[in-house]
């Protein structure tokens, strides 16, 4: 079957440190996978986007990993700060074009 | 306005009553999304607007789920004879082009929500 998998346990780091945060898929193969963040009683927002032909994307200081072998994407966030913490959603589009998202892992940065 | 509104932000019904979710996408954005988000979970589609047209309704769950787009933009979802289970959060998006180019342009802009809660 067809599944997209986050750590549904909260990732809690020290202000300052890299969070990484974890989205392993399979039976799909995505043109592209998308990450958002998603803040309590609000919609998610998109932060970033990278294609199957793409290793590594980066933007300020976020950083995003899609290994199509592994089937697997990483999201950094480095010199991570209290206001980063909220709910990050992976989502890739599947053969018929939906965005098919996993459930989200809780980020958590203690100050 | 400048983003994807929807409204009610809560509705709080009894189990059998019909509720109508608005959303009002961003102006001219063709594509329009519709999500269910129960507590913990990820998002579940329900449905898909190009223009007024559903191309894709696969993800509504029953018969008593329906929605329609007029105009080009404003949508409604209808949920007919409500259950306990219809409690969730019902997410809204709208993307100037249709999901599937990869590009910047179908990026998905999401509204706040419609907090549903069956009684």
């Amino acid at each position: 079957s067809q599944k997209i998998e986050q750590n549904s346990e909260a990732l809690n780091i020290q202000e300052g440190k890299t969070a990484t945060l974890t989205c392993n898929y399979t039976n799909y193969s995505p043109a592209y996978l998308q990450w958002y963040r998603q803040d309590p009683g609000r919609g998610p927002v998109f932060l970033l986007l990278i294609r199957e032909n793409e290793k590594e994307k980066r933007k300020e200081r976020l950083k995003v990993t899609f290994d199509t072998t592994l089937k697997q994407s990483l999201f950094h966030i480095t010199a991570s700060q209290p206001a980063d913490s909220a709910t990050y959603l992976c989502a890739l589009v599947d053969s018929s074009y939906k965005l098919i998202f996993g459930s989200g892992t809780r980020l958590l940065v203690r100050p | 306005g400048a983003g994807v509104s929807q409204s009610p932000s809560n509705k709080v019904t009894e189990k059998g009553k019909d509720v109508e979710l608005r959303c009002d996408p961003i102006s001219g954005h063709t594509a329009l999304y519709w999500y269910r988000q129960s507590l913990g979970q990820g998002l579940e589609f329900l449905i898909y607007f190009q223009g007024n047209s559903a191309p894709d309704k696969s993800g509504l769950p029953s018969d008593r789920f329906s929605a329609e787009r007029t105009g080009g933009s404003v949508s409604t979802l209808t949920i007919q004879r409500t259950q306990q289970e219809d409690s969730a959060v019902y997410l809204c998006a709208s993307s100037l082009v249709r999901q599937g180019s990869g590009g910047a342009s179908d990026t998905q802009y999401f509204g706040p929500g419609t907090r549903l809660t069956v009684l």
